[in-house]
């Protein structure tokens, strides 16, 4: 089984400061998603990445997809109290276009 | 509105009772998927479906059923429910199989068994 290891899972900072949240896996992905969730709902995609080394951008947040495509992060700049939430990524195995791998997801908390 | 909608939202009942979990979505997606969200486990894929009649297993698919009669339901049957299905479970659907489709996710159904 492919796993997705996301890290940190909680994330607690103050408005304006910056931060980033990895994703990492030993498997290659055709395909990277990064997902945010607030409580009571369900996911909503973010960003999908697909190419190795590709960097999407959303506002504030920026996504990376790494060379060999097993890994990405996601870099929030000046977060925002609007920004709190769960964020998940999710990967595409190479092998199964059915399949989708979630990391444990990261709690992130932005106060005033 | 496009939507995928679950039904119920919460339930509570017994260990053994038969119970089923709806999902249907109104974009005509050929693709369509159950998670369990569990704490500190992020979301894991009970079961998927690519298209009508054509079901797989995902990750944890023991003590699960599900069906694909037509395109646009996909209700998840648990035969005989125990303790450790006591989770958040959401619906999803998109246009075509994985890759670079973004999913639409139903707002989930808390089920707790007792």
């Amino acid at each position: 089984t492919q796993l997705l290891e996301q890290s940190p899972q909680f994330l607690s900072i103050q408005e304006g400061e910056n931060l980033t949240v990895y994703c990492n896996s030993s498997s290659v992905f055709s395909s990277l998603q990064w997902y945010r969730q607030e409580p009571g709902e369900g996911p909503v995609l973010l960003v999908t990445v697909v190419t190795g080394g590709e960097v999407k951008k959303l506002k504030r947040l920026t996504f990376q997809f790494g060379d060999a495509r097993k890994d990405s992060s996601l870099h929030i700049t000046a977060a925002q109290p609007g920004d709190t939430g769960l964020y998940l990524c999710a990967g595409a195995p190479t092998s199964n276009t059915g399949k989708l791998i979630f990391g444990q997801g990261t709690t992130l908390q932005v106060k005033p | 509105e496009a939507q995928v909608t679950q039904n119920p939202r919460y339930l509570i009942t017994v260990t053994g009772k038969k119970l089923t979990v709806t999902c249907s979505q109104n974009m005509n997606h050929e693709y369509m998927s159950w998670y369990r969200q569990d704490p500190g486990l992020g979301l894991r894929q009970i079961y998927y479906s690519m298209n009508v009649e054509v079901t797989d297993k995902g990750d944890v698919p023991e003590g699960y059923k599900v069906s694909r009669k037509e395109k646009r339901n996909f209700p998840l049957i648990l035969e005989s429910p125990s303790p450790n299905q006591t989770s958040l479970y959401f619906c999803a659907s998109s246009l075509r199989p994985l890759g670079v489709q973004p999913q639409h996710f139903g707002d989930g159904t808390r089920l707790s068994i007792l």
